[in-house]
């Protein structure tokens, strides 16, 4: 069974940045997806975004083209979400999903980072 | 892009009760219909996959149906576990989610 660790919780200010990590581990094949999907207090799952592990190729949700990055180290099994210009709008749940087939159900997800944006 | 919509968005109900989930899409998916379930501060858990496809170690009360652009979540014999928050998400086209249907107790 696929294990996704996240990191931990974020205060940042506005205009700031935040990068979360997700670490994947127990799993059998190289290629699968990182996804990210976020969730506002209260609010339902958005899907940010995904990066495929072994080609490093990304596919953006419309709304988060050019202010999200996505990476992925593979030597350590980890990707990372990297959100720039932070703002109120941004305080939300994140979470990293797994899949093999990138465009498809997700099997598997990390515990969710808490980023709270605040003056 | 695709929308989901799901309807209600809050369901009342009781223990052994049986309740339908409904989830529009905005054009023909093709069954490429996934739902979850959300426990407050979890994360979300795949319960059924392909429209109608039990996850492995999901109950059977759960099930799922429909095509097209129409699809329902049933769960029978509601279970107090199964007080929750569901939500489906289309992958015909990248990925988008329901704005998800709260099951409180009645």
């Amino acid at each position: 069974q696929v294990q996704l660790v996240q990191s931990g919780t974020e205060v940042k200010k506005p205009g700031a940045s935040v990068r979360v990590s997700c670490k994947a581990s127990q799993y059998t094949f190289t290629d699968f997806y990182f996804h990210w999907v976020r969730q506002a207090p209260g609010q339902g799952l958005e899907w940010m975004g995904w990066i495929n592990s072994k080609t490093g190729d990304t596919k953006h949700a419309q709304k988060f083209q050019g202010r999200v990055t996505l990476t992925r180290d593979t030597s350590t099994s980890t990707a990372y979400m990297e959100i720039s210009g932070l703002t109120s709008d941004d305080t939300a749940a994140y979470f990293c999903a797994w899949n093999y087939g990138g465009q498809d159900r997700l099997d598997y997800w990390g515990q969710g980072t808490l980023v709270t944006v605040s003056s | 892009d695709i929308q989901m919509t799901q309807s209600p968005s809050t369901l009342s109900a009781s223990v052994g009760d049986r309740v339908t989930i409904t989830c529009r899409a905005s054009q023909s998916i093709n069954g490429w219909l996934a739902w979850y379930q959300q426990r407050p501060g979890k994360a979300p858990k795949l319960l059924i996959y392909m429209a109608s496809n039990l996850e492995s170690g999901v109950p059977s009360r759960f099930s799922g149906s429909g095509s097209g652009a129409d699809f329902t979540l049933t769960i029978s014999n509601l279970q107090p576990d199964d007080f929750a928050t569901y939500y489906c998400q289309q992958y015909y086209s990248y990925l988008t989610f329901g704005g998800g249907t709260k099951v409180e107790i009645k």
